[in-house]
């Protein structure tokens, strides 16, 4: 079965740009959720998608959001970025609930200059 | 968000020893608990999700028990190996019923040969 797919896994941006990133979760997972690691920080939720719905959102500005298609594919996608949004992007996929294990992908980093 | 807390922050053994460590979560309302084991370049990767007050659970060398009236769960490591090197993550959830894990900063374990 393959695993979690994250693309792209490097990109570097400047400020005031946008970006998409893209999630392809394990095949029959219907929830893709995206956390963001920063320097110091640990894993920080950033939003779950659940059968192409928002479930959950965390803290963060609206200048983040976020999709999921029929396939289960998930996109985030930052607008306005700014020098602080450098940071690993991971997204997971799991079954219905939160007693069923995530499965996290390789991630993507993004650098804002 | 629930305030996840990891101790200690990091920890150097010799290969053989055991170790464990510690992860309390709000005990309030609380769903499930998971760990994670994350190697540098790689993505993390599930060991358990534990959700019933006094569970325990196995995999190798490595368990961890949970105590959800006083919100904590240890994770032990028996005769530890080089390759247990890594940083450990725990993560909880709350009854919402989404998969919005809050993680700790995690427990950086270093095993010299």
């Amino acid at each position: 079965k393959a695993g979690v797919t994250q693309t792209p896994r490097y990109l570097i941006k400047t400020r005031g740009q946008q970006v998409t990133l893209s999630c392809s979760p394990i095949s029959g997972h219907r929830s893709v959720s995206w956390y963001q690691q920063t320097p110091g920080q640990g894993l920080q939720f950033l939003f779950e998608y659940f059968s192409e719905t928002q479930r959950n959102k965390g803290n963060f500005p609206g200048r983040f959001s976020g999709r999921q298609f029929s396939n289960s594919r998930s996109e985030m996608n930052v607008s306005t970025l700014e020098l602080g949004d450098s940071a690993l992007y991971l997204c997971a996929s799991s079954g219905t609930s939160g007693a069923y294990t995530q499965y996290f992908g390789p991630g993507t980093r993004l650098t804002v200059l | 968000i629930l305030n996840v807390e990891q101790s200690p922050q990091s920890l150097h053994v010799q290969e053989g020893d055991s170790t464990n460590f510690t992860c309390s979560f709000p005990s309030s309302n609380f769903y499930a608990l998971h760990w994670y084991r994350w190697e540098t370049a790689k993505s993390p990767e599930a060991l358990f999700v534990m959700t019933l007050n006094g569970d325990e659970k196995k995999k190798g060398r490595i368990s961890a028990t949970l105590n959800t009236k006083e919100g904590y769960s240890y994770l032990y490591i028996k005769g530890s190996q080089p390759e247990d090197s890594a940083t450990y993550l725990c993560a909880s959830l709350d009854q919402t019923g989404a998969n919005n894990l809050f993680f700790g900063t995690g427990t950086r374990l270093t095993v010299i040969p």
